[in-house]
């Protein structure tokens, strides 16, 4: 296991279809992180898993958004009816404590 | 909610100068922590180097230093005897030590090392 795999590295889609992406974290981490990071900005926190559970969610994950870990593993990122604004690299990141995070290298998503 | 900012977007040193990287923040708590992260064009972000600030003693690690100043809310990066492989996006980042597991990033600073 050599990091946080994120599938796929590019996608690109047409306004108002859904998309998916997956990342896998580190095995024996239990903490899943999703960030999205525009061009030019920092990455924003968009939500968080202990094992299964979604725990804390941004304003930023609209209704179009969720995400989910079943089993406490892989998790998904789903965002549906894509909007021209949804266009950005989405992170992943894993950590075993609070800190010492890994992060993925991202799912780039744009948005025709 | 807590703000990071990174006031320089670009900067640029000469392989084996130092260069410091600045960075201010805005909080009400008492209790955080804070990191410097780098992020070069493959864009998987790296872990730099790391602050409590209870600590009063700045962090050190190998070539790269922290001057932490909590009543300014200042946490700047010194980078010594830069090295090519140190251009990267570099991003100070906040976390609270009370709430929430996320991180807040600042906007970053694009350093390039000059040969």
């Amino acid at each position: 296991d050599t990091g946080v795999s994120q599938n796929p590295r590019h996608k690109i889609t047409k306004r108002g279809q859904n998309v998916t992406f997956r990342c896998d974290p580190i095995s024996e981490h239990n903490r899943l992180y999703w960030y999205r990071q525009t061009l030019g900005q920092g990455p924003e926190f968009l939500t968080y898993f202990q094992n299964e559970a979604q725990l804390e969610k941004s304003r930023l994950l609209s209704d179009r958004f969720s995400a989910e870990r079943p089993k406490g593993s892989f998790s998904t990122l789903e965002i549906q009816r894509t909007e021209q604004g949804d266009s950005a690299m989405y992170l992943c990141a894993s950590s075993l404590r609070p800190f010492g995070y890994t992060f993925g290298s991202g799912t780039r998503l744009t948005v025709v | 909610a807590q703000t990071v900012t990174q006031s320089q977007p670009e900067m640029s040193v000469q392989e084996a100068e130092t260069v410091t990287l600045s960075c201010t923040y805005d909080t009400s708590e008492s209790d955080y922590y804070l990191f410097w992260y780098k992020q070069p064009p493959s864009r998987q972000m790296i872990l730099v180097i790391r602050q409590e600030a209870y600590k009063q003693q700045n962090a050190t690690e190998n070539r790269f230093s922290v001057n932490f100043q909590k009543a300014a809310k200042s946490f700047s990066l010194k980078i010594s005897d830069s090295q090519l492989g140190d251009a990267a996006m570099y991003f100070c980042a906040y976390r609270s030590a009370y709430y929430g597991q996320n991180f807040v990033f600042g906007p970053g600073t694009r350093l390039s090392v000059l040969p």
